[in-house]
């Protein structure tokens, strides 16, 4: 089975603070995301990457950046964390860049800025 | 970019009663079609896919076929169990999107009480 590991499942940060979410999957898969999710939006796409050190924004990546040095890790950075940014945060991944791949998903790390 | 639309929660049935969550989208070219689950505390797991027209994906007693005529992908269940409880995404791949991420409708919660 695939397994995508966030290594926090809670986190409580300040404002200002740098945060580093990981995110690891154990299937030699290329294709990589982070999601947020909130009440009434449903999921949206902060980025993804399609291969090691390749990375594109997804559609609402301000305020977010990530890191993609090797193929199995993916992590998000929030380089000044804001109170706007408290959410459940979603790491995926798929195998191949096709249209009919599903997405395997971690468990989520809540993040809480105050 | 393509979408979807889902019908708004929450639901509540009470056991053995019939459930439809109604999904449709909006696309330029022929999306493969997906619905997520979410169960309390949990990550995001498939439930079932479509990939084409007329397809029916089905698991665990829940069915979706994707319609081309009327662009829908509704889910359906004969008798819903109280361990069906959950948040219900209906989701399409996103073919102007490189990575062919998946775009997300906001959720619909269904509660099933005894």
């Amino acid at each position: 089975d695939v397994k995508v590991t966030q290594s926090s499942r809670y986190l409580v940060k300040r404002t200002g603070e740098k945060v580093f979410l990981e995110c690891v999957q154990d299937m030699d898969h290329e294709n990589m995301f982070w999601y947020r999710q909130d009440p009434g939006l449903g999921l949206r796409l902060i980025y993804f990457s399609y291969d090691v050190k390749m990375k594109e924004k997804g559609d609402i990546p301000e305020g977010y950046s990530v890191s993609r040095e090797k193929k199995e890790r993916f992590s998000l950075i929030l380089e000044s964390a804001s109170t706007n940014q408290t959410s459940m945060y979603l790491c995926a991944s798929r195998g191949d860049r096709v249209r009919t791949g599903e997405l395997f998903f971690g468990e989520g790390s809540r993040l809480t800025v105050l | 970019g393509d979408s979807v639309t889902q019908m708004e929660g929450p639901v509540t049935l009470s056991e053995e009663a019939f459930l439809t969550i109604n999904c449709t989208y909006t696309a330029t070219g022929y999306p493969s079609l997906f619905w997520y689950v979410q169960y309390p505390g949990e990550g995001l797991q498939l439930l079932l896919k479509a990939t084409k027209a007329d397809d029916k994906g089905s698991n665990k007693g829940f069915e979706a076929t994707y319609r081309k005529e009327t662009t829908s992908f509704h889910l359906e269940k004969g008798s819903v169990q109280v361990s069906d409880s959950a948040v219900y995404f209906c989701a399409l791949s996103d073919q102007q999107n490189s990575g062919y991420a998946l775009n997300f409708g906001k959720g619909t919660s269904l509660l099933v009480t005894p």
